[in-house]
Order: C-alpha cells, then structure tokens, then sequence
C-alpha cells in the first residue's frame, strides 16, 4: 500500500495567490515525522517544512504552511502569494517510528506558477 | 556553508563501462543516502550508510555497489550500466536524533550511451 498518497499530478497557479498541495499518509505508528521538498528543474531537493505527529500546531516557514489533520491523515501544503521561482516539482514524504530515518516519497505534483 | 557536493553534475559513460559517482558533505552527518531519480519520478532509495554500517534497499540491483571510506564522502559505483540505468542520482545526508531532515545534494546526472 502507497504511504504517502499525492493525487495531483500538476496544477497551475496564478502569480501571487495561494496554492494548497495534497498529501495524504498512511502509518500505524504514532510517532511520525512528515516533510516537503521542492525540486526545481535544476533537480535539486530542497526541504521546505517539518511536521512531527506530536506537533500541537501546524508547521510554517515564511509563506509555506503545513496544513495537518491528524485524523484525517493529511498533511497539505499551502504556498502563500506564489511566485514565478515557486515553478517546481513538490514532493510530500514520511518517516516512522521513533528512530526510523528513511523517508517514503509521494509522486510528487509539478506546480506551474503563471504571471 | 555547510553543504552536500555531488561530482560530476552529469556524467556520460558507455553501455558496460564502469562508473563512479561522488559525494561529499561538510555537515558531519553521520547518515547518508543515495537515491535515483527517473524523469518525473520520486527519488528511489538505493542504500544508505548508518555511520560505517551499509544498509540494502531489498529491490536494489546488484550492479550497484557503494563505499564510504570517511564520514564526509560516500560512493556510488555501477559496475556495468546500462540503458535503464540512465537517471539523476541523489546524494543526501541527515543526523539521527533530530527531526531527520534530510538534506540533498545538486545530484549527478547520468546518461548512458
């Protein structure tokens, strides 16, 4: 069964609004650590944000969030005032365990970011 | 800065002829991986190094071997390419104990002819 669940394979998104990309995740361990990464055509995987399971609030780093439901197991990432450098590939991935440190990628969604 | 380096950025080799890629990281992380990447894909794990200790990914094709001789560097050799070999490879590192970020390298592009 897939762990880390993206359903849009792209979309496209106008210069200076918001974006949200899904990610739904599969686990039975309560301890779980979820993340996002961009990767630019240049290929390069940049890390963008932390959610751990025990995390009380949602995760924010400049003008990407986190939106996680716990109960939901869903883990969206919403890109604030989007910019034309937000053009990427965005992967959502997921370690478990407590001491578990490989990660399970998603698809991944490719977001295109009109002027 | 403290970085993750891959070299070569791309790298072309012959159909069968041995090639070796190279990372080096100056983040003294004690783990690191590498990946493949195929157009369009989630990065594939390939192995990664728990301190000296080599961990297999099951599906991992044995004409992929590594060595990591040092904390900093680590190796990725394929012993005969071939054309599905083909791929961006991924050099990443992360410190056990934290939130386990990973963090990755530029990666090194591999074409084989």
């Amino acid at each position: 069964a897939q762990k880390i669940t993206q359903t849009q394979p792209g979309m496209f998104v106008q210069e200076k609004e918001a974006v949200t990309l899904d990610c739904t995740y599969d686990t039975s361990d309560p301890s779980y650590g979820l993340f996002w990464y961009k990767q630019p055509s240049s290929g390069e995987m940049i890390f963008l944000i932390y959610q751990g399971s025990y995390d009380q609030q949602n995760a924010t780093e400049g003008r990407y969030s986190l939106n996680f439901q716990k109960a939901r197991k869903s883990a969206n990432l919403v890109i604030s005032a989007s910019q034309l450098g937000d053009s990427a590939m965005y992967f959502c991935a997921m370690r478990e365990g407590q001491d578990d440190y490989k990660l399970s990628f998603g698809a991944g969604t490719t977001v295109t970011v009109r002027a | 800065d403290a970085m993750v380096i891959q070299n070569p950025r791309y790298q072309v080799t012959q159909f069968g002829k041995p090639v070796t890629l190279s990372c080096s990281q100056t983040l003294n992380h004690n783990v690191m991986y590498w990946y493949q990447q195929k157009s369009s894909q989630a990065p594939k794990l390939l192995f990664h190094y728990y301190d000296k200790d080599f961990n297999n990914e099951a599906d991992t094709p044995d004409n992929f071997q590594s060595r990591r001789p040092n904390t900093s560097f680590c190796f990725l050799d394929i012993r005969s390419p071939g054309l599905g070999d083909a791929a961006m490879y991924l050099c990443a590192t992360s410190r056990t104990g934290q939130s386990y970020e990973q963090y990755f390298g530029p990666g090194t592009r591999l074409t084989v002819t």
